[in-house]
């Protein structure tokens, strides 16, 4: 079984501060770790995914997250906040499974960008 | 625009009604996931398509069903509509079936609102 977990639902920051979005997951198998980024009215799109070897993923605008394996975390950071930025970010998990590729999102964190 | 795309992008419709909602993945995709999204549910997993066959089903209530055509584009349909069933829904596509790493690309979603 695998589960993700998002801690905050709404995190505010404010512009050129730090953004940090907490993911935690739990997967049987060694896991690969997605965030995905929603903003208004749009569908899903990549930010960056974690698969094999580097810990330190980076990804589009600025983003990075950082594997722990220790900590079974994947948390998500942008070292300054752009009001661009505001969107719904989501961690998600997966694995193959009876030859399907499972995947389970965590609840969304909605991320407010204060000018 | 992740090369998804998705029909009607609204529709509103009335308890008991059935609607249809269609899905064309991205060139060379032959898998195609529908998920549900609403307020209090988050992003639920509906069901799995690779290639014209149902691989795997998720929260997926037995009003609804799908199926994916030769042509690799999908529908998804909601028959006895429910006021729950108010939600957006959205269709993603990947290359590959069983394969972990691969990223899903989303379309921009139906917004179904039953009145």
């Amino acid at each position: 079984a695998q589960s993700v977990t998002q801690l905050g639902s709404h995190v505010s920051v404010s512009e050129g501060a730090l953004v940090l979005l907490r993911c935690n997951y739990s997967s049987s198998v060694p896991p690969y770790l997605f965030w995905y980024v929603q903003y208004p009215n749009q569908g899903l799109q990549l930010l960056l995914k974690y698969t094999t070897g580097a810990t330190l993923v980076k990804g589009i605008n600025g983003f990075e997250a950082e594997f722990k394996k220790s900590e079974t975390s994947f948390h998500l950071t942008k070292p300054s906040a752009h009001m661009s930025d505001a969107a719904e970010y989501f961690c998600a998990v997966t694995s193959s499974s009876g030859g399907y590729q499972k995947v389970t999102f965590g609840i969304g964190t909605k991320l407010q960008v204060i000018p | 625009d992740s090369g998804v795309t998705q029909t009607p992008k609204h529709l509103i419709t009335a308890t008991g009604q059935r609607v249809t909602l269609r899905c064309s993945p991205r060139s060379g995709d032959l898998s195609v996931y529908w998920y549900q999204q609403s307020l209090d549910q988050g992003l639920q997993f509906l069901i799995q398509y690779y290639n014209g066959e149902e691989r795997a089903k998720g929260n997926i209530l037995e009003r609804f069903s799908a199926q994916q055509f030769p042509d690799l584009h999908s529908e998804l349909n909601l028959s006895s509509l429910e006021l729950g069933d108010s939600a957006l829904y959205f269709c993603a596509s990947s290359v590959t079936s069983g394969v972990s790493y691969n990223e899903q690309f989303f379309g921009p979603g139906t917004r179904l609102t039953v009145l």
